[in-house]
């Protein structure tokens, strides 16, 4: 089973600073399917980000993702309080697996 | 409208079975996987396997085998998950999900979730 191993596990930022969070793969991951959600309290997660670096419809271009092999990334150019949430990798190119979540907080 | 409606809550006393129910609409039901995924509260997501409506194979994660079990019917568009000899850390909400191949594989589609409680 693939492990992703994200980091850090909260991020304190001011609004219009640059969010970037980690996701690790224990082996490496096809770029094709990896998968970025964001969660906020007592909703369902919504896909930001597919095959590492799509944005999936409707979500705004300061979320992109980057990276490949065993190391993505999700970055937030400029931090809205709206982006208040838990961010979590997913990937399912061998079954499938999720991350432990990076908590994002405004400062 | 696209969308994923699942059954209602439910409370279970350990050693019981549950059995979630997922409802999909707006679009073809078995041209699509779906996925069921649960959250314990204040925890993160876990994956619990895969079915594909239209041939009824299935796929689990290793930690379910043997105790998970993902069925369809096609005449109403729905898909079920069954989870037995339950304990109290199967208490969760869980999802059904929707594969989507023209996104890779990813997931855009979920139900609003199933809270099933665990308690004697």
């Amino acid at each position: 089973e693939i492990v992703l191993t994200q980091s850090p596990g909260t991020l304190s930022l001011s609004p219009g600073e640059r969010a970037t969070l980690s996701c690790r793969a224990s082996q490496s991951v096809s770029s094709s399917y990896l998968a970025w959600y964001q969660q906020k309290p007592g909703q369902a997660p919504r896909l930001l980000i597919y095959g590492a670096s799509s944005r999936a419809t409707g979500i705004p271009d300061r979320f992109s993702g980057s990276g490949s092999g065993t190391d993505f990334t999700l970055t937030i150019s400029r931090l809205e309080p709206e982006d208040v949430a838990v961010y979590y990798c997913q990937q399912y190119g061998s079954s499938r697996t999720f991350g432990q979540g990076t908590k994002v907080e405004i400062k | 409208q696209v969308q994923l409606v699942q059954s209602g809550a439910e409370v279970k006393k350990p050693g019981a079975s549950v059995k979630v129910s997922c409802k999909a609409s707006g679009y073809t039901f078995t041209s699509y996987d779906i996925n069921w995924v649960r959250q314990a509260t204040g925890q993160g997501l876990e994956w619990m396997g895969w079915m594909n409506p239209n041939s009824g194979n299935t796929g689990y994660a290793q930690k379910f085998q043997g105790r998970v079990t993902m069925t369809r019917n096609t005449s109403i568009s729905t898909a079920y998950m069954e989870l037995s000899s339950l304990r109290s850390e199967d208490t969760a909400v869980y999802y059904c999900a929707r594969v989507s191949w023209e996104l890779l594989g990813s997931v855009a589609l979920w139900g609003q979730g199933t809270l099933v409680t665990v308690s004697s």
